[in-house]
């Protein structure tokens, strides 16, 4: 079946401009997170949604950052005014309903911050 | 605090010989254990996840891994390495009952020698 699909693969971007990340979890998923990944890094966790229930945003790095998930389903980080500091690998996971379940990740979005 | 290290940043090994990629983890509660894998431009593909019974567990791709409470350890194995195996590998720990946010270990990054 589909696994979790993101968009752009690649984004390149001026220093002070918008994007908008998106992520397509696997059908039937309820949890999604965001993740990002900079160069010789772990991951750092940014944000979770689990159904219905107010979002995790507690790994946010500042105001400029945000995320919604439409439906349930698809979900979109936004980054404002994005700095340089901000280039890395976005990831996106989702997970099955039920506790414990692994996450499957996406193939990322590698950001570019010019 | 809860953390997750793998000491090893950087592997090398020749292709047919054994593998062993350390993790070690300090956590309040009853853990639950994850490797990854990372191919280069990919997302992470789980390999195999410990949450109780036999401390050993069997994970796809021939790795193995084995939960030894007394040492905070969960260390991943494999007897023959393929050059396909070249990646970088991420040990994850949560907690039981709670999807939330997993602790990273930052990776070894493993390459095989023909």
């Amino acid at each position: 079946g589909a696994g979790v699909s993101q968009s752009p693969s690649n984004k390149v971007t001026e220093k002070g401009k918008d994007v908008e990340l998106r992520c397509d979890p696997i059908s039937g998923h309820t949890a999604l997170y965001w993740y990002r990944q900079s160069l010789g890094q772990g991951l750092e966790f940014l944000i979770y949604f689990q159904g219905n229930s107010a979002p995790d945003k507690s790994g946010l790095p500042s105001d400029r950052f945000s995320a919604e998930r439409t439906g349930g389903s698809v979900s979109t980080l936004t980054i404002q005014r994005t700095q340089q500091e901000d280039s890395a690998v976005y990831l996106c996971a989702s997970s099955s309903p039920g506790v414990n379940q692994p996450q499957h990740f996406g193939d990322g979005t590698r950001l570019s911050i010019l | 605090a809860q953390s997750v290290t793998q000491p090893d940043i950087h592997i090398t090994v020749s292709e047919g010989a054994s593998l062993e990629l350390r993790c070690n983890y300090s956590y309040g509660a009853t853990p639950y254990l994850f490797w990854y894998v990372q191919s280069p431009g990919q997302g992470l593909q789980l390999l195999l996840k410990y949450f109780s019974g036999d401390t050993l567990v069997q994970g796809i791709k021939g790795f193995e891994a084995e939960f030894k409470r007394s040492q905070s350890s969960f260390n991943l194995r494999k007897p023959s390495v393929h050059w396909s195996d070249a990646a970088e590998y991420f040990c994850a720990v949560g907690a039981r009952g709670n999807n939330r946010k997993l602790i990273w270990g930052l990776g070894t990054s493993l390459a095989v020698n023909p």
